[in-house]
């Protein structure tokens, strides 16, 4: 599985977007973008995955550059409940599903 | 509701005792999964399970074991044998076909006093 790279912590102001960037230049063709996000003291929770074209759903947007080196995960309105530590994960299928979470971007709302 | 219970939440044991987490989910996933999380660390795979009554080894499983007797329910059992058993205990269950996104429960905080 590719490795990826994302910063180590953002901050971002309440009601305005964050913009959580990750690279993955030796991402292969059948690989995955995945991004999870977990809160002080709780489970995983998954917000979004990709394979080549952008992604929206109910908490997030994803955007995955053309040649899927770098995606964005996008949260359009940030809340408070949103700080967390955000992990770009990317993966293909394998027999054994195992995720391999690394360091991960600590997002920081502020008020 | 569907989803992924662990219980429970927190657990107080002695050195020297086994205890064993629950993992239920009814999600209807086949393979299920372990990962142990320490203090500002990412999670290790412990052991997983792709169907009913089969199951590997993950990265750190010595001082572990598991059951799969039904697809609902993936049992660890941490063993007196595992030296550092103080941590935070996740458990998953997968999708199947495509991405195959993993899907965690809330987590057991373990505690050898």
């Amino acid at each position: 599985d590719a490795k990826t790279t994302q910063p180590t912590s953002m901050d971002c102001a309440e009601g305005r977007a964050a913009n959580l960037p990750c690279n993955h230049s030796t991402i292969s063709g059948n690989e995955y973008v995945y991004w999870y996000r977990q809160i002080h003291s709780q489970g995983p929770q998954y917000i979004i995955h990709g394979l080549k074209n952008n992604e929206t759903n109910e908490m997030a947007s994803l955007i995955i550059t053309e040649d899927r080196k770098s995606s964005t995960l996008i949260l359009p309105h940030a809340t408070l409940r949103d700080t967390a530590v955000y992990y770009c994960i990317v993966k293909g299928s394998s027999n054994t599903g195992k995720l391999i979470f690394g360091q991960g971007t600590t997002l920081q709302v502020k008020p | 509701d569907g989803g992924i219970t662990q219980s429970p939440k927190y657990l107080f044991r002695k050195e020297g005792q086994n205890v064993t987490l629950s993992c239920e989910q009814n999600l209807n996933h086949d393979a299920m999964y372990w990962y142990r999380q320490d203090p500002g660390q990412g999670l290790r795979l412990i052991y997983y399970s792709q169907i009913v009554n089969d199951f590997q080894k993950g990265d750190i499983a010595e001082g572990y074991s598991v059951s799969r007797e039904k697809k609902e329910s993936f049992p660890l059992t941490v063993t007196s044998a595992q030296k550092n058993p103080t941590a935070f205990y996740l458990c998953a269950s997968r999708t199947s076909g495509g991405a195959d996104t993993q899907y965690f429960g809330p987590g057991t905080r373990l505690t050898v006093l």
